[in-house]
């Protein structure tokens, strides 16, 4: 089972909203990712988790804030979110730190819509 | 810094061609490169994961290689069909933090 699931599809929140976005593999990997993806460009890192701990925070703001409860669960939390934000917010996981230890498997993403 | 770069941006082809896009890296120390397809909104798929080692890597029509002489990866796409229309990506995966290093991406269309 190479899957990644992520909750909900879609997300329509108003700029003082507090959502949250979840993320779910039972693949083993070790490592977790959130990426940010817009309209026509390639996904943008965002944070890293390699087992269960923070590894890399791509100077995301801070109204964006990532949760890693235990090795198969990922969580975003959204508060006082801006238009500009609105995007395709994809959960990755990996075996290891992606790259140099393994292959890096998507979600099908959560859209966001901050209005 | 490293980089990646994907020309075409767009390819239009008749269904049946055999086709090549193309993936360019600056990495000269590249560990591997990953090539995805991505549907419109939807997550990457991940196609293939090829080795600096392996040199290329198979997947049913799906056949990429890596070059890291000429800084270069191909994905080859046998018999194409209108199912394979999608935005294809590569990315390397050279880093030891997780970070991925992605490409803009073809946008490929097979018409009937």
């Amino acid at each position: 089972d190479t899957e990644v699931t992520q909750t909900p599809k879609h997300l329509v929140m108003g700029m003082t909203n507090k959502k949250s976005l979840k993320c779910e593999q039972h693949m083993g990997h070790r490592a977790m990712y959130w990426y940010k993806q817009k309209a026509k460009k390639p996904p943008e890192l965002m944070f890293v988790y390699s087992y269960e701990k923070l590894s890399i925070n791509e100077s995301v703001p801070s109204r964006f804030s990532p949760e890693c409860p235990n090795s198969s669960l990922l969580n975003l939390h959204l508060h006082a979110l801006q238009p500009e934000d609105s995007a395709l917010y994809l959960c990755a996981s990996s075996p290891g730190l992606a790259g140099v230890a393994g292959e890096l498997f998507f979600g099908e993403g959560s859209r966001l819509t901050v209005l | 810094k490293q980089e990646v770069t994907q020309i075409p941006a767009a390819l239009s082809v008749p269904e049946g061609e055999n086709l090549v896009l193309n993936c360019s890296f600056t990495d000269s120390a590249i560990y591997n490169l990953q090539w995805f397809r991505q549907d419109p909104g939807k997550g990457l798929t991940s196609l293939l994961l090829i080795q600096s080692s392996q040199r290329e890597q198979t997947s049913g029509r799906l056949n990429a290689s890596l070059d890291k002489s000429s800084g270069r990866s191909t994905l080859y796409i046998a018999a194409s069909q209108p199912g394979d229309s999608a935005t294809y990506l590569c990315a390397d995966g050279s880093s030891n933090t997780g970070k991925l290093i992605f490409g803009q991406g073809t946008t490929l269309q097979v018409k009937p």
